[in-house]
């Protein structure tokens, strides 16, 4: 199957700075690559989709001004949590999808101190 | 709001038996349906998919849809040890170009 990567896996941050993370399609080109979050045993949360070359859609009760995503190329999106505090704390997922098939990253797991 | 209902479980299989997952979802136009597995700490994994009626087998693993009733399901065979996790069922909205993912269903296999 198709292979997306995230970078980092994990990060410390502290309390008011912003953190980026890397969504990457390693052997296809994807046009919406998706943004998810997921507190300890919880399900997954789509948080928004990222579309190449134009403005994310997010969902409701994201912050868009806090979750700053961008799609500049057909196989690299980012998700900056900006001002991040403890709350943001989570495992972040991105994925992508391939001839109608949705594939997920490994997941970048943030903590805010 | 096109939802996808799961029974949270835990459900607790012995070693060997056949696990059952099943799943409803309220979109009757949803056409494409899927299984993900999730171990604790990591990111969902692509099991299955199934967009037509009826079974579709895939090693230990079966998807069964019913899309008269809104029904999915997802059997494990000889279930291990190494099943155990929490099973994501999600269903494709395609007017809206994502997926809605259950809650997902713990499975614990006991030996």
């Amino acid at each position: 199957g198709a292979v997306v990567s995230q970078h980092p896996s994990w990060v410390i941050c502290k309390s008011g700075t912003s953190v980026k993370i890397e969504c990457r399609s390693l052997d296809f080109q994807a046009t919406t690559m998706f943004w998810y979050r997921q507190f300890p045993k919880q399900s997954l949360m789509l948080m928004a989709t990222s579309n190449e070359g134009s403005k994310a859609t997010y969902e409701q009760g994201v912050e868009k001004d806090k979750f700053l995503i961008n799609h500049a190329s057909l196989t690299l999106s980012t998700l900056t949590v900006t001002s991040a505090h403890p709350e943001d704390s989570s495992f972040y997922i991105c994925s992508a999808t391939d001839r109608g098939e949705q594939y997920f990253g490994p997941g970048t797991r943030l903590t805010v101190t | 709001q096109k939802e996808v209902e799961q029974n949270s479980g835990p459900l607790s299989v012995p070693e060997g038996a056949i696990a059952s997952l099943n799943c409803t979802y309220s979109d009757r136009g949803s056409q494409s349906f899927f299984w993900y597995r999730q171990y604790s700490g990591k990111s969902p994994e692509l099991i299955m998919f199934i967009y037509s009626n009826g079974d579709k087998e895939d090693g230990r693993f079966t998807a069964q849809l019913n899309k008269a009733s809104q029904y999915v399901s997802l059997l494990i065979r000889d279930s291990q040890p190494s099943d155990s996790a929490t099973y994501l069922c999600a269903v494709l909205d395609s007017s809206a170009s994502k997926i809605i993912f259950g809650s997902g269903t713990r499975l614990s296999i006991r030996p």
